[in-house]
């Protein structure tokens, strides 16, 4: 069956501090690859997206993602994280545009 | 601001009771698709439609239906409520006959059943 898992429920980073949050698919072929972020209250927001070709995608908010297909890995990462970017992030698939299939999320917390 | 509305925001209804909740695409869109967000299911998809037709369907109840209609904008109807029905509920639309396959996401309607 196919599916999206996101290894880490909670995850606590310094302001300031490196980011990265770790998405693993199962999926028959190579899907199509998102990270959303929710904050409280508020709906889904598209960070950004891999369909193909170059494996390092950049999104908004200065997030970038790498694809690795040995892995079956789609990672978020952010350089330098700030004190905004507390939220829940999703990773999410689909074959070809069709249902987002979602992870279980990870709760971002961002220490001053 | 995705482009992407939901009305209401919040509903408070009732065991027993029916609810319409209703979704505009973004302008040109022909994809729609509802999404149910609870914290014991996570995100779960439930149907999508595509320019007034069903396309595909996910773990969506037979209490609950959906449909698009010539304007593009979609309801989704949930019947004889039950307290595990209280979530939040996403609608989301896409451009994908014109090649574009993220979607983007309205601000939820939080259901809330008493």
């Amino acid at each position: 069956a196919q599916s999206v898992t996101q290894p880490d429920i909670h995850i606590t980073v310094s302001e300031g501090a490196s980011l990265e949050l770790r998405c693993n698919y199962s999926y028959g072929a190579t899907p199509y690859l998102f990270w959303y972020v929710q904050s409280p209250g508020q709906g889904l927001q598209l960070l950004l997206k891999y369909f193909s070709g170059d494996t390092l995608v950049q999104g908004i908010k200065g997030f970038e993602a790498e694809f690795k297909r040995s892995q079956s890995s789609f990672n978020l990462r952010k350089p330098s994280v700030h004190w905004s970017d507390a939220a829940e992030y999703f990773c999410a698939a689909s074959n070809q545009g069709g249902k987002l299939i979602f992870g279980q999320g990870t709760e971002l917390s961002v220490k001053p | 601001d995705s482009g992407v509305t939901q009305t209401p925001k919040h509903l408070i209804t009732a065991t027993g009771q029916r609810v319409t909740l209703r979704c505009s695409p973004r302008s040109g869109d022909l994809s729609v698709y509802w999404y149910q967000q609870s914290l014991d299911q996570g995100l779960q998809f439930l149907i999508q439609y595509y320019n007034g037709e069903e396309r595909a369907k996910g773990n969506i109840l037979e209490r609950f239906s959906a449909q698009q209609f010539p304007d593009l904008h979609s309801e989704l109807n949930l019947s004889s409520l039950e307290l595990g029905d209280s979530a939040l509920y996403f609608c989301a639309s896409s451009a994908r006959d014109r090649g574009t396959y993220e979607q983007y996401f309205g601000p939820g309607t939080r259901l809330t059943v008493t």
